[in-house]
């Protein structure tokens, strides 16, 4: 039983370039987050889905798209990678009727 | 826009302490609190949740909160090495897409 897991685990990109961050669980949970978290900023949400086929804007959305493919798996994509996002990236689960978030281990990317 | 404003660190407590951590949030209608801790270069894990006004307590972990005067807090008795975390107060206004709000975070150190 994994829970939550992300990849990859760290990753360097060049400006422009594109990338897709994987977030995948099994805990059977309808809920999925993703954070991006910055030295002094705390946790900022991205994007969010409640459930398998829906995604909605977070605090923090623009260059960021996102997937829901399943019930089990959160994809985000950077379409064209900024030095400004260079951040680590927290996807996070939660169960219905529940307001806990668990939390994956998260990426670290570099952009330069 | 609602914030959680956490006050500014880093706290440093000897050993066998009481650690004091401290969060304000600005949504009058919040409806659950909680506490994850972050170990440097780890995800967040929950440690404490609360709901209603009063006095939690688990273990050496006792989350105090006061919706009258949007407050809430974590104390850490018997602080141990082992506590020293950056700690982060997050908050659900509720709804059916519960989402989290959290603070910037405090980083504990607990000296030997």
């Amino acid at each position: 039983n994994a829970g939550v897991t992300q990849t990859p685990k760290f990753q360097v990109l060049k400006t422009g370039q594109s990338m897709t961050l994987q977030c995948a669980q099994d805990m059977n949970h309808n809920s999925m987050y993703w954070y991006r978290q910055d030295p002094g900023m705390g946790l900022r949400l991205i994007y969010y889905s409640a459930s398998e086929g829906t995604t909605d804007k977070g605090e923090v959305p623009n260059g960021y798209n996102v997937s829901r493919l399943n019930k089990r798996e959160f994809s985000l994509r950077l379409e064209s990678a900024a030095p400004s996002q260079t951040s680590v990236y927290f996807c996070a689960t939660r169960g219905t009727g529940v307001d806990t978030q668990y939390f994956g281990p998260g990426t670290r990317l570099t952009v330069l | 826009q609602k914030e959680v404003e956490q006050n500014s660190g880093p706290l440093s407590v000897p050993e066998g302490a009481i650690a004091s951590l401290n969060c304000t949030y600005s949504d009058r209608v919040s409806q659950s609190f909680f506490w994850y801790r972050q170990y440097s270069g780890k995800s967040p894990e929950l440690i404490m949740s609360i709901y209603s006004n009063g006095d939690k307590e688990d273990g050496r972990f006792t989350a105090q909160l006061n919706k009258a005067s949007q407050y809430v807090s974590l104390l850490i008795r018997d602080s141990q090495p082992s506590d020293s975390a950056t700690y982060l107060c997050a908050v659900n206004p509720g709804g059916a897409n519960s989402k989290l709000t959290f603070g910037k975070g405090i980083t504990l150190s607990v000296r030997p």
